[in-house]
């Protein structure tokens, strides 16, 4: 079945540490997304993919990093330089046409701070 | 500025009909959307209106838009307790590439 695979579903980081979310698709889709939820709070987009090797700053890009070498793959670095990063971890994609396009989550990762 | 807001909470009884209200400020947006949410688990997308629509209809689901006071709704006939999630309204800037806004979300919580 096609569909978006994040992991892990738990990560646990501790100070000063980088630590690094998977989110692989088999959907074929151009786009990808990466947003953060905080409880009570809507998601708020991280950054995101339009095609390979290429990506862009969203709302609230600051302490974190990805890349994109791979259609499928699209992994999130939250960096040290992050102060807050407990929050719920969602990974989407689309299939990158412009208007009207649907996204498609995975089950997200839920980060802590030891 | 673009802002999407949402009540944060409706509790209704199995059978009845649920209301889940939206309001948005831009008014350059092309689509609205409604995804669910389950606990612990990513959004699914419901159903979804283009701007120049004022309802739609998909079997429980009905989305009614009114663009003048920017304000869109999402009705789900006869909820049952398994529609327990919660619900996030987004809507599609006119910025020439797909990103959404989302509201808070509203947890809708039905009781048998």
């Amino acid at each position: 079945d096609g569909g978006i695979t994040q992991s892990p579903k738990y990560l646990f980081r501790k100070e000063g540490q980088n630590v690094t979310l998977s989110c692989e698709q088999n959907l074929n889709h151009d786009a990808m997304y990466w947003y953060r939820q905080d409880p009570g709070q809507g998601l708020r987009l991280i950054y995101y993919s339009q095609i390979v090797n290429d990506f862009q700053k969203g709302d609230i890009a600051e302490g974190y990093s990805v890349s994109r070498e791979k259609k499928e793959s699209f992994p999130l670095t939250v960096t040290s330089a992050q102060k807050n990063p407990t929050a719920f971890y969602l990974c989407a994609s689309s299939m990158g046409q412009g208007f009207g396009e649907k996204l498609f989550f995975g089950s997200g990762t839920q980060l802590s701070v030891l | 500025g673009e802002d999407v807001e949402q009540s944060l909470f409706l509790s209704v009884r199995e059978g009845d009909s649920s209301v889940i209200n939206c309001t948005y400020t831009d008014s350059s947006s092309t689509y609205l959307y409604w995804y669910k949410q389950e606990p612990g688990a990513g959004l699914q997308l419901l159903t979804y209106i283009f701007s120049n629509m004022d309802m739609k209809q998909d079997q429980r689901l009905t989305v009614l838009l009114n663009k003048k006071d920017k304000h869109l709704s999402l009705r789900i006939a006869d909820t049952q307790t398994g529609d327990s999630a919660i619900y996030f309204c987004a809507e599609e800037m006119n910025s020439g590439y797909s990103t959404l806004t989302f509201g808070k979300g509203t947890m809708l919580l039905v009781s048998p």
